[in-house]
């Protein structure tokens, strides 16, 4: 089973609809969870991360169940410039510096 | 400005050639790395540094090596470049501190375009 796995997409989804996606992890230890965006050709950026009593920012709602293993990433009322790539990352699962792994993505595409 | 920033932004090489990608950062923190990004396979460590004497291999790290000159700059090279080497290369910084040390960020450069021929 790989680390983090991530449903590769594309999502394809109208402007203004709500839409949700997970990450899911193979480490019950892992300690700190992320998600990030990264736009085509550009580098990733932190979009939020992932708290144990989850989290809001805005439109975007960020949810960890420890018990399934993943976490969750909800976009409210989605607007154009959402589409991108959203990145899982988590801490704590034993590959690379600081224990960080990175999910392949989930491509997202809102469209008009 | 930039806070990192990476050159050169695209390259194409020759199978064979030496190539440096540099990077170079002002946000003072420690820590950088080096990854790679092919399609379909996600974001490979390759490198890491948490301080000028300290270098750390990576997922992926046979065919590259690094410098850490400074705090500020953290340089790759591929000694003998070879096609399955062609793929964006970002370098990233992060300073635990600055967050408590658990919800670190990671904050990436705009990444080099590498082409091996």
């Amino acid at each position: 089973r790989k680390e983090v796995e991530q449903d590769p997409g594309p999502f394809n989804v109208p402007e203004g609809a709500t839409v949700a996606f997970n990450c899911t992890y193979s480490n019950s230890a892992s300690q700190s969870f992320f998600w990030y965006r990264q736009d085509c050709r550009k580098e990733p950026k932190l979009l939020m991360s992932v708290y144990s009593s989850g989290n809001e920012d805005g439109r975007f709602t960020a949810q960890l169940n420890r018990a399934s293993q993943y976490i969750s990433l909800l976009i409210r009322d989605s607007k154009l410039s959402d589409s991108a790539t959203y990145l899982c990352v988590v801490k704590g699962s034993g590959g690379g510096a600081d224990g960080l792994t990175f999910g392949k993505g989930t491509h997202l595409i809102i469209q008009p | 400005d930039a806070d990192v920033t990476q050159t050169p932004r695209n390259r194409i090489t020759k199978t064979g050639k030496r190539i440096m990608l540099e990077c170079s950062q002002t946000k003072g923190h420690d820590r950088m790395y080096w990854y790679r990004q092919d399609p379909g396979l996600g974001l490979r460590l390759i490198y890491y540094s948490f301080d000028v004497k300290d270098i750390n291999k990576g997922e992926i790290s046979d065919g590259y090596s690094v410098s850490r000159q400074a705090q500020a700059k953290f340089s790759l090279s591929l000694e003998s470049a070879i096609p399955n080497q062609t793929a964006l290369y970002f370098c990233a910084t992060s300073d635990p501190a600055v967050a408590g040390g658990l919800y670190d960020e990671q904050f990436f450069g705009p990444g080099t375009r590498l082409t091996v021929l």
